[in-house]
């Protein structure tokens, strides 16, 4: 089966850094991508990795092993707007359909506190 | 700058009764999904276009739930016979064909009494 895994819920201070871990097992890895969405909001892009390393955008950084199947989303420099849901996704290939689809993890819900 | 627009934005029901929810995507994105998500979850894949075809449909949707986009440009989403479960934000997210990001609306968050 094709499963993602998040922490539900993680608490951190302004100003402060935070990582927040995805690992999955998925068929035809082709891609993670990073999303953020606000309560009662829509999913925003953060980034997407499809080779294994860092990479640094801002004060957001999202780090990819393929091997381990893991990934981590690092938030720098927090700031209360930060405060909203990390949706880890991947994108897959379903086989019977040779079409590629985005599978979401539950996302995690991260708590700035001043 | 246009991103994807839903229509409505809030819509509440009778158990029974059918609803339909538009999307207008990126205009230059041939690519269009419909996702629906529930609090505390990830969005749930429902269907995909491209252009006017649809190439997938999700095989936990029931034959309640229908999409079409007719033109290849705005797409709608219908539900039959809405059931309490249907209860959730639907969202729309849209994708250039070269392009590997989907871009989200606001979402359509419907209701079932």
């Amino acid at each position: 089966g094709q499963n993602i895994d998040q922490p539900t819920e993680m608490t951190a201070t302004e100003g402060a850094i935070v990582q927040i871990n995805c690992t999955y097992q998925t068929s035809g890895f082709n891609g993670l991508f990073w999303y953020q969405q606000h309560a009662g909001e829509a999913p925003t892009f953060l980034s997407y990795n499809v080779l294994d390393g860092l990479e640094e955008k801002g004060r957001f950084s999202s780090f990819l092993s393929r091997s381990k199947g893991y990934s981590y989303l690092l938030l720098k420099e927090l700031q209360m707007k930060d405060s909203a849901s990390y949706l880890c996704a991947v994108r897959t290939l379903i086989v019977m359909d040779s079409n590629y689809q985005l599978i979401w993890g539950a996302g995690t819900k991260l708590i700035i506190k001043p | 700058d246009t991103g994807v627009s839903q229509d409505p934005r809030h819509k509440i029901t009778k158990r029974g009764q059918n609803v339909t929810f538009r999307c207008d995507p990126i205009s230059e994105h041939n690519r269009l999904y419909w996702y629906r998500q529930t609090l505390g979850q990830g969005p749930e894949f429902l269907t995909y276009f491209q252009n006017e075809a649809q190439l997938e449909k999700s095989r936990l949707l029931s034959d309640r739930f229908s999409a079409e986009r007719p033109k290849g440009s705005f797409s709608t989403l219908e539900i039959q016979r809405t059931e309490q479960g249907d209860s959730a934000m639907y969202l729309c997210a849209s994708s250039p064909q070269s392009g590997l990001t989907q871009y989200f609306g606001p979402g359509t968050r419907l209701t079932v009494l």
